[in-house]
Protein backbone atom coordinates (compact mmCIF):
# COMPACT_ATOMS: atom_id res chain seq x y z
CA UNK A 1 0.00 0.00 0.00
CA UNK A 2 1.22 3.38 -0.76
CA UNK A 3 0.72 6.58 2.31
CA UNK A 4 1.72 9.69 1.87
CA UNK A 5 2.24 11.85 4.97
CA UNK A 6 1.93 16.04 5.09
CA UNK A 7 2.22 16.81 9.09
CA UNK A 8 2.82 20.65 8.90
CA UNK A 9 0.26 22.52 10.26
CA UNK A 10 -1.01 25.54 8.25
CA UNK A 11 2.16 27.30 6.69
CA UNK A 12 2.51 31.29 6.72
CA UNK A 13 5.53 33.21 4.65
CA UNK A 14 6.28 36.40 3.66
CA UNK A 15 5.09 37.59 0.29
CA UNK A 16 8.54 37.48 -2.62
CA UNK A 17 10.01 34.78 0.26
CA UNK A 18 10.96 30.98 -0.68
CA UNK A 19 9.05 28.09 1.44
CA UNK A 20 9.15 24.43 1.36
CA UNK A 21 6.27 22.23 2.21
CA UNK A 22 7.01 18.48 3.44
CA UNK A 23 5.91 15.41 2.14
CA UNK A 24 7.01 11.74 3.31
CA UNK A 25 5.96 8.69 1.50
CA UNK A 26 5.91 4.98 2.06
CA UNK A 27 5.43 2.62 -0.81
CA UNK A 28 7.09 -0.89 -1.78
CA UNK A 29 6.75 -0.32 -5.63
CA UNK A 30 10.05 0.22 -6.94
CA UNK A 31 8.58 2.48 -9.64
CA UNK A 32 6.26 5.45 -8.67
CA UNK A 33 5.58 9.04 -9.52
CA UNK A 34 5.44 12.13 -7.00
CA UNK A 35 2.99 15.08 -7.97
CA UNK A 36 2.19 17.80 -5.93
CA UNK A 37 -1.49 19.79 -6.88
CA UNK A 38 -2.58 23.10 -5.22
CA UNK A 39 -5.99 23.75 -4.13
CA UNK A 40 -7.58 27.19 -3.89
CA UNK A 41 -10.54 27.99 -2.14
CA UNK A 42 -12.60 27.32 -5.36
CA UNK A 43 -11.85 23.78 -4.59
CA UNK A 44 -9.90 22.79 -8.36
CA UNK A 45 -6.94 21.12 -8.00
CA UNK A 46 -4.42 22.59 -9.92
CA UNK A 47 -1.00 20.03 -11.01
CA UNK A 48 1.81 21.87 -10.54
CA UNK A 49 4.48 19.07 -10.79
CA UNK A 50 6.14 16.24 -11.10
CA UNK A 51 8.74 13.77 -10.54
CA UNK A 52 9.42 9.96 -11.36
CA UNK A 53 10.97 7.87 -8.97
CA UNK A 54 13.91 6.95 -11.34
CA UNK A 55 14.39 10.56 -12.47
CA UNK A 56 17.80 11.86 -12.06
CA UNK A 57 17.25 15.20 -11.90
CA UNK A 58 14.31 17.45 -9.21
CA UNK A 59 11.48 18.91 -11.36
CA UNK A 60 11.40 22.10 -11.63
CA UNK A 61 8.18 23.71 -13.15
CA UNK A 62 8.92 27.64 -13.16
CA UNK A 63 8.44 28.78 -9.58
CA UNK A 64 7.89 25.08 -8.43
CA UNK A 65 10.91 22.81 -7.86
CA UNK A 66 10.57 19.40 -6.16
CA UNK A 67 13.25 18.13 -3.54
CA UNK A 68 13.15 14.58 -4.22
CA UNK A 69 15.17 12.30 -1.78
CA UNK A 70 14.92 8.82 -2.75
CA UNK A 71 16.32 7.34 0.17
CA UNK A 72 14.63 9.66 2.96
CA UNK A 73 11.60 8.90 1.22
CA UNK A 74 10.59 12.62 0.96
CA UNK A 75 8.95 14.92 -1.94
CA UNK A 76 9.67 18.24 -0.58
CA UNK A 77 7.79 21.33 -2.59
CA UNK A 78 9.84 24.40 -3.22
CA UNK A 79 7.64 27.50 -4.10
CA UNK A 80 10.15 30.36 -4.71
CA UNK A 81 9.30 34.40 -4.59
CA UNK A 82 5.75 33.49 -3.09
CA UNK A 83 2.59 35.37 -4.41
CA UNK A 84 -0.31 36.42 -2.71
CA UNK A 85 -2.15 33.68 -5.14
CA UNK A 86 -0.19 31.36 -4.02
CA UNK A 87 -2.71 31.02 -0.89
CA UNK A 88 -4.17 27.60 -1.06
CA UNK A 89 -4.37 24.11 0.17
CA UNK A 90 -1.43 21.73 -1.30
CA UNK A 91 -1.48 17.92 -1.67
CA UNK A 92 1.53 15.54 -2.28
CA UNK A 93 0.15 12.33 -3.87
CA UNK A 94 1.97 9.79 -5.33
CA UNK A 95 0.61 6.38 -8.19
CA UNK A 96 2.36 3.38 -9.25
CA UNK A 97 3.95 3.11 -12.44
CA UNK A 98 3.20 0.14 -14.63
CA UNK A 99 3.49 -1.05 -17.71
CA UNK A 100 0.60 0.81 -18.87
CA UNK A 101 -0.43 4.21 -16.84
CA UNK A 102 -1.99 3.62 -13.49
CA UNK A 103 -3.94 6.75 -12.52
CA UNK A 104 -5.44 6.33 -9.05
CA UNK A 105 -3.69 8.82 -6.74
CA UNK A 106 -3.26 8.83 -3.56
CA UNK A 107 -3.17 11.72 -1.32
CA UNK A 108 -1.76 13.19 1.67
CA UNK A 109 -4.14 14.75 4.45
CA UNK A 110 -3.00 18.43 2.64
CA UNK A 111 -1.31 21.77 3.96
CA UNK A 112 -2.85 25.22 4.33
CA UNK A 113 -0.45 27.89 2.45
CA UNK A 114 -1.34 31.57 3.40
CA UNK A 115 0.87 34.47 1.93
CA UNK A 116 1.36 37.49 3.82
CA UNK A 117 1.71 40.97 1.91
CA UNK B 1 -7.59 23.18 -25.41
CA UNK B 2 -10.11 23.19 -22.88
CA UNK B 3 -9.87 21.45 -19.48
CA UNK B 4 -12.02 19.20 -17.96
CA UNK B 5 -15.59 20.06 -17.16
CA UNK B 6 -17.95 18.60 -14.58
CA UNK B 7 -21.39 19.23 -14.39
CA UNK B 8 -23.45 20.43 -12.57
CA UNK B 9 -21.13 22.43 -9.85
CA UNK B 10 -23.63 22.38 -7.10
CA UNK B 11 -25.88 19.91 -6.19
CA UNK B 12 -28.37 19.60 -3.39
CA UNK B 13 -30.18 16.27 -2.64
CA UNK B 14 -32.42 14.07 0.04
CA UNK B 15 -31.76 11.31 1.63
CA UNK B 16 -32.52 7.81 -0.55
CA UNK B 17 -32.23 10.00 -3.90
CA UNK B 18 -30.27 9.11 -6.36
CA UNK B 19 -27.24 11.28 -8.29
CA UNK B 20 -25.92 11.71 -11.47
CA UNK B 21 -22.89 13.65 -12.34
CA UNK B 22 -21.21 13.97 -15.43
CA UNK B 23 -17.45 14.34 -16.57
CA UNK B 24 -16.01 15.75 -19.75
CA UNK B 25 -12.03 15.11 -20.06
CA UNK B 26 -9.59 17.14 -21.93
CA UNK B 27 -9.82 16.38 -25.87
CA UNK B 28 -7.91 13.47 -26.63
CA UNK B 29 -7.26 12.08 -22.91
CA UNK B 30 -9.02 8.75 -22.83
CA UNK B 31 -8.48 7.69 -18.92
CA UNK B 32 -11.09 9.59 -16.47
CA UNK B 33 -10.99 9.16 -12.65
CA UNK B 34 -13.33 10.28 -9.65
CA UNK B 35 -12.45 10.83 -6.16
CA UNK B 36 -14.01 11.84 -3.31
CA UNK B 37 -12.96 15.04 -1.10
CA UNK B 38 -14.86 15.19 2.43
CA UNK B 39 -13.03 16.69 5.50
CA UNK B 40 -12.83 13.69 7.60
CA UNK B 41 -11.48 11.19 4.63
CA UNK B 42 -9.73 13.81 2.97
CA UNK B 43 -9.18 12.83 -0.83
CA UNK B 44 -10.38 9.23 -1.91
CA UNK B 45 -10.07 7.72 -5.16
CA UNK B 46 -13.58 6.03 -6.73
CA UNK B 47 -12.83 4.56 -9.62
CA UNK B 48 -11.16 4.97 -13.34
CA UNK B 49 -11.87 4.44 -16.21
CA UNK B 50 -10.13 3.88 -20.29
CA UNK B 51 -11.67 3.36 -23.39
CA UNK B 52 -14.87 2.40 -21.69
CA UNK B 53 -13.84 0.11 -19.35
CA UNK B 54 -13.37 0.07 -15.56
CA UNK B 55 -9.51 0.10 -15.03
CA UNK B 56 -9.44 0.18 -11.34
CA UNK B 57 -11.64 0.71 -8.52
CA UNK B 58 -11.61 2.17 -4.82
CA UNK B 59 -12.97 0.62 -1.68
CA UNK B 60 -16.58 2.51 -1.80
CA UNK B 61 -19.65 0.59 -1.70
CA UNK B 62 -21.59 -0.39 -5.01
CA UNK B 63 -24.08 2.69 -4.59
CA UNK B 64 -21.03 4.33 -6.24
CA UNK B 65 -20.80 3.41 -9.96
CA UNK B 66 -19.95 4.70 -12.76
CA UNK B 67 -19.63 4.55 -16.60
CA UNK B 68 -17.36 6.15 -19.92
CA UNK B 69 -19.16 7.03 -23.28
CA UNK B 70 -16.95 6.57 -26.99
CA UNK B 71 -16.22 9.89 -26.75
CA UNK B 72 -14.64 9.57 -22.98
CA UNK B 73 -17.11 11.56 -21.35
CA UNK B 74 -18.01 9.96 -17.83
CA UNK B 75 -20.55 9.77 -15.28
CA UNK B 76 -20.82 8.82 -11.67
CA UNK B 77 -24.00 7.40 -10.16
CA UNK B 78 -24.67 7.11 -6.68
CA UNK B 79 -27.93 5.49 -5.39
CA UNK B 80 -29.71 5.85 -2.09
CA UNK B 81 -27.80 8.97 -0.64
CA UNK B 82 -26.60 8.94 2.62
CA UNK B 83 -25.66 12.61 4.89
CA UNK B 84 -22.13 10.58 4.02
CA UNK B 85 -22.09 11.17 0.68
CA UNK B 86 -21.83 14.92 1.29
CA UNK B 87 -18.82 15.84 -1.13
CA UNK B 88 -17.17 17.54 -3.37
CA UNK B 89 -16.53 14.89 -6.45
CA UNK B 90 -13.77 15.95 -8.72
CA UNK B 91 -12.77 14.15 -12.06
CA UNK B 92 -9.67 14.15 -13.09
CA UNK B 93 -8.31 13.24 -16.91
CA UNK B 94 -5.11 11.68 -18.58
CA UNK B 95 -4.07 10.51 -21.84
CA UNK B 96 -4.34 6.96 -20.08
CA UNK B 97 -1.14 5.53 -21.29
CA UNK B 98 2.17 5.85 -20.70
CA UNK B 99 1.21 9.16 -19.24
CA UNK B 100 0.85 9.59 -15.25
CA UNK B 101 -0.10 13.31 -15.57
CA UNK B 102 -3.63 14.21 -14.20
CA UNK B 103 -6.05 17.03 -14.71
CA UNK B 104 -8.60 17.77 -12.63
CA UNK B 105 -12.28 19.75 -13.15
CA UNK B 106 -13.37 22.36 -11.10
CA UNK B 107 -15.38 19.76 -9.13
CA UNK B 108 -19.31 18.59 -8.06
CA UNK B 109 -20.45 19.51 -4.64
CA UNK B 110 -23.19 17.55 -3.54
CA UNK B 111 -24.62 18.20 -0.33
CA UNK B 112 -27.33 15.26 0.95
CA UNK B 113 -29.83 16.48 3.23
Amino acid sequence: AQKITQTQPGMFVQEKEAVTLDCTYDTSDPSYGLFWYKQPSSGEMIFLIYQGSYDQQNATEGRYSLNFQKARKSANLVISASQLGDSAMYFCAMTRRNTGANSKLTFGKGITLSVRP
Amino acid sequence: KAGVTQTPRYLIKTRGQQVTLSCSPISGHRSVSWYQQTPGQGLQFLFEYFSETQRNKGNFPGRFSGRQFSNSRSEMNVSTLELGDSALYLCASSLGTFSYEQYFGPGTRLTVT
